[in-house]
């Protein structure tokens, strides 16, 4: 089974601080994705990653930059957190199927809350 | 995790019975889809998958059917049990634009009736 970890399921950080969150795949995937959840809202792509060192906006970048120096291991970065910034994070990773499509697979989340 | 079903419809089914949750997608372009099941405090768990080539793919005990000529998904649980209540979504994606992006739908909570 593909499995995701997000390194912390529950984050509380102050206005104005330096967030990382961490994601690992352990399926030697090419593709990770970071998304962010609200209710109402559905899921919005932040920033995705077909490869190490590449990276790509999505939807919601501002705010935010990403990392990704090693295939396992992609991070997301809350330049200056505010409090607009609290939300469930999702991260994703995928293989890039070479022929068809291939779904994306899930971490349980990091719910981030900015005071 | 419960405040993603917040201001979601709601599908309620007796335990045992069929259900059927629906879909409706908005790019005629769309040639891959997935259905994930979001239980709450957990991330979206891939269900099953189908391809623009075919109308009907079944799992265990889930059946997806496509309807491309009115943009239209289903997921169909057989024998629904409290297990499955969760929030369910689907996601489409245009391959040939060249994109892996997934277009995700609000979701339908579905909640079973013991």
């Amino acid at each position: 089974d593909v499995k995701v970890t997000q390194s912390s399921r529950y984050l509380v950080k102050r206005t104005g601080e330096k967030v990382f969150l961490e994601c690992v795949q352990d399926m030697d995937h090419e593709n990770m994705f970071w998304y962010r959840q609200d209710p109402g809202l559905g899921l919005r792509l932040i920033y995705f990653s077909y490869d190490v060192k590449m990276k790509e906006k999505g939807d919601i970048p501002e705010g935010y930059s990403v990392s990704r120096e090693k295939k396992e291991r992609f991070s997301l970065i809350l330049e200056s957190a505010s409090t607009n910034q609290t939300s469930m994070y999702l991260c994703a990773s995928r293989v890039q199927g070479a022929v068809s499509n291939q779904p994306q697979h899930f971490g349980d989340g990091t719910r981030l809350s900015i005071l | 995790g419960e405040s993603v079903g917040l201001h979601l419809p709601t599908l309620s089914v007796q335990e045992g019975d069929n259900s059927i949750i629906n879909c409706a997608y908005s790019n005629s372009a769309s040639d891959y889809f997935i259905w994930y099941k979001q239980e709450s405090g957990k991330g979206p768990q891939f269900i099953i998958d189908i391809r623009s080539n075919m109308d009907k793919r079944q799992g265990q005990r889930v059946t997806v059917l496509l309807n491309k000529t009115v943009k239209h998904l289903s997921l169909q649980i057989a024998a629904t049990q409290p297990g499955d209540s969760a929030v369910y979504f689907c996601a489409e994606n245009d391959s040939g634009a060249g994109s892996y992006q997934l277009t995700f739908g609000k979701g339908t909570k579905l909640s079973v009736i013991p």
